[in-house]
């Protein structure tokens, strides 16, 4: 079946434009996840969409970035004034979340392939 | 708070040696527990999760993780390196209570002939 996809896979943008990156999900997967994946390192959590509840900003590294999810299902990573330190991978994944003795659980995320943004 | 610790950046074998990638985690409840891996140029991919039940647990391309709740740790072998096993790995731990896995920093394998 069809996975999780993002597009475009390689954005190229001068400093101090915006961006948008899009990522569309597993259907049915209720949790939405972005990570941003510098060279050489892990992933740095950006930011959580659970169902229609208010997502988890907290891994958002400064004002300039922000997120929507649309009916539930596409979601869009924006960046303005783009910096040279933005330049990464950013990875959108998606799950399903499990309720197991009235505690949630995130099972398996699946990935996307990633956008590579460049910012010179 | 949750903690993932991945022992080594890089791991060098030789093709056909024993592959071992260590992973331990600090959690009071015992976690959902993954292995992903990172292609070139790709997003991760599931290779092994542990929820409940047989604390040794097998994935796809002969890798295999045990869970051992009394070292707090999920440790990733495999018995005989191929080349296309050249990749990043990443352990994860999926908190009871928590929508959000945490992930180690990554280990990167290298594979030589």
């Amino acid at each position: 079946g069809a996975g999780v996809s993002q597009s475009p896979s390689n954005k190229v943008t001068e400093k101090g434009k915006d961006v948008e990156l899009r990522c569309d999900p597993i259907s049915g997967h209720t949790a939405l996840y972005w990570y941003r994946q510098s060279l050489g390192q892990g992933l740095e959590f950006l930011i959580y969409f659970q169902g229609n509840s208010a997502p988890d900003k907290s891994g958002l590294p400064s004002d300039r970035f922000s997120a929507e999810r649309t009916g539930g299902s596409v979601s869009t990573l924006t960046i303005q004034r783009t910096q040279q330190e933005d330049s990464a991978v950013y990875l959108c994944a998606s799950s399903l979340v499990l309720v197991l003795s009235a505690a949630p659980w995130t099972d398996t995320q699946y990935f996307g392939p990633g956008t590579r943004l460049t910012v010179l | 708070a949750q903690s993932v610790t991945q022992l080594g950046s890089h791991v060098s074998v030789s093709e056909g040696a024993l592959v071992l990638l260590r992973c331990n985690y600090s959690s009071s409840v015992p976690p959902y527990l993954f292995w992903y891996v990172q292609y070139p140029n790709q997003g991760l991919q599931l290779l092994l999760k542990y929820t409940t039940g047989a604390t040794l647990v097998k994935g796809i391309n002969g890798f295999e993780a045990e869970f051992k709740k009394s070292e707090t740790s999920f440790h990733l072998t495999k018995p005989s390196a191929h080349m296309s096993d050249a990749a990043e790995y990443f352990c994860a731990v999926s908190p009871r209570g928590s929508y959000i896995p945490t992930f180690g920093r990554g280990t990167s394998l290298i594979v030589h002939p």
